[in-house]
């Protein structure tokens, strides 16, 4: 399985830009690469996902290098409500898990990012 | 609307039960997931399905049973067996690989506790 480490925490001011990094030093070669956004008890959403070099989307930016072994999620300008936890998911789309084997849908720990004024 | 329902919101019991979470959703997805969440920890996945009377273990299925009859439902219970059941569950629905992306809708999450 993938696993993933991402920093614990992060702090930034309102209107900065934001990189949080994921690393996934032995991704394989099926795996993509998905960010979550989670507020407090309420499920993940989706942010962006990708496979290599970049994504962008009208939330934030994925870039990926060409080794895949880590990736950084970009939120150009954060506001208050950006204050949540953001997890990097490393994983496989349904049909390519092959059947009886265990999952390859891993999150990692999460990158709780606090926002102020 | 279409999403993902998980009820109850809450849910308690006592050590010794079996408790069963429900979960049902009108996206027409083929794909069901049940993850844990425990306080300031990531998402492990209990079960997948990735299709009706299909389903697979995840990373911690021990103590878990699902069933998947439908389509649209996708409970699951927890077993006396599961020593630590006490946990937010979170139930999600993925859309239909295509060969580009993939992503999986998440319910509202149930937070059991069990004493």
């Amino acid at each position: 399985l993938a696993k993933t480490t991402q920093p614990i925490s992060m702090d930034s001011y309102e209107g900065q830009e934001v990189n949080i990094t994921c690393s996934h030093n032995n991704i394989a070669t099926n795996d993509y690469i998905t960010w979550y956004q989670q507020f407090p008890s309420q499920g993940p959403r989706f942010i962006i996902q990708g496979y290599k070099t970049k994504v962008t989307n009208e939330v934030a930016s994925l870039f990926i290098p060409a080794d895949r072994k880590s990736s950084t999620l970009s939120l150009p300008r954060v506001s208050l409500s950006d204050t949540a936890v953001y997890y990097c998911l490393v994983g496989v789309p349904l049909p390519l898990i092959n059947t009886g084997t265990a999952s390859k849908l891993t999150f990692g720990t999460g990158t709780r990012l606090q926002v102020t004024l | 609307d279409g999403g993902i329902t998980q009820s109850p919101k809450y849910l308690f019991r006592k050590e010794g039960q079996n408790v069963t979470l429900s979960c049902e959703q009108n996206l027409n997805h083929d794909a069901m997931y049940w993850y844990r969440q425990d306080p300031g920890q990531g998402l492990r996945l209990i079960y997948y399905s990735q299709i009706v009377n299909d389903f697979q273990k995840g990373d911690i299925a021990e103590g878990y049973s699902v069933s998947r009859e439908k389509k649209e439902s996708f409970p699951l219970t927890v077993t006396s067996a599961q020593k630590n059941p006490t946990a937010f569950y979170l139930c999600a629905s993925s859309t239909p690989w295509t060969g580009g992306s993939y992503e999986q809708y998440f319910g509202p999450g149930t937070r059991l506790t069990v004493t």
